[in-house]
């Protein structure tokens, strides 16, 4: 067991670009959640994955947002044409879910900085 | 949808004090559990106590409890004496059982513990 990894851990982009982040939750866990936080607030959902099925998307994630994780393994989250607003830490979680509140595991996240 | 308030934006304690963080959240759910984080510097997010609603004992883990109050739908958390590692950003989160089980946080309380 050696945690959820993420990478990068930092990403400056200058506004108009494409960013990836990715996600590697511990090994076995069947869900892999992605949350934002933004300076002074709690991180927030804005999706899940079980397996490799993407099951749930927040209001938050617009268009421009996309995640995939491919063989139900890692996880990556793209954003393109980054805006100002989209500058957050972005945190990966993974959980194994078996029905009865399981406890997210996170990862240290990826900082963005839209430039 | 379920909201989770802290209403502590700040707190201090000097080390071996106890301290005891707020927090309210308002659901029409039944069956969830509601859980504490903690956030230090390095960014990480990492479980200190979970609590299934279901269950009228407190969550207890060593050090730190909780005091579980469903029909006031009040959950606090008690850290007794306090250590300088116990500095960090506190999170109160709730979860509803079943769907997508994605956490829901408050604004968090920054903790400070004073040598």
């Amino acid at each position: 067991d050696t945690g959820v990894s993420q990478n990068p851990r930092h990403k400056i982009t200058k506004r108009g670009q494409n960013v990836t982040f990715r996600c590697d939750p511990i090994s076995e866990h069947n869900r892999l959640y992605w949350y934002r936080q933004t300076l002074g607030q709690g991180p927030e959902f804005l999706t899940y994955f079980q397996n490799e099925a993407q099951l749930e998307k927040s209001r938050l994630l617009s268009d421009r947002f996309s995640a995939e994780r491919p063989k139900g393994s890692f996880s990556t989250l793209e954003i393109q044409r980054t805006e100002q607003g989209d500058s957050a830490m972005y945190l990966c979680a993974s959980s194994l879910w078996t029905g009865a509140g399981e406890k997210l595991f996170f990862g240290s996240g990826t900082q963005l900085s839209v430039l | 949808a379920q909201t989770v308030t802290q209403s502590q934006p700040e707190m201090s304690v000097q080390e071996a004090e106890t301290v005891t963080l707020s927090c309210t959240y308002d659901t029409s759910e039944n069956n969830y559990y509601l859980f504490w984080y903690k956030q230090p510097p390095s960014r990480q997010m990492i479980l200190v106590i979970r609590q299934e609603a279901y269950k009228q004992q407190n969550a207890t883990e060593n050090r730190f409890s909780v005091n579980f109050q469903k029909a006031a739908k009040s959950f606090s958390l008690k850290i007794s004496d306090s250590q300088l590692g116990d500095t960090a950003m506190y999170f109160c989160a709730f979860m509803r059982k079943g769907g997508s089980e994605k956490l829901v946080f408050g604004k968090g309380t920054k903790l400070t513990v004073n040598p």
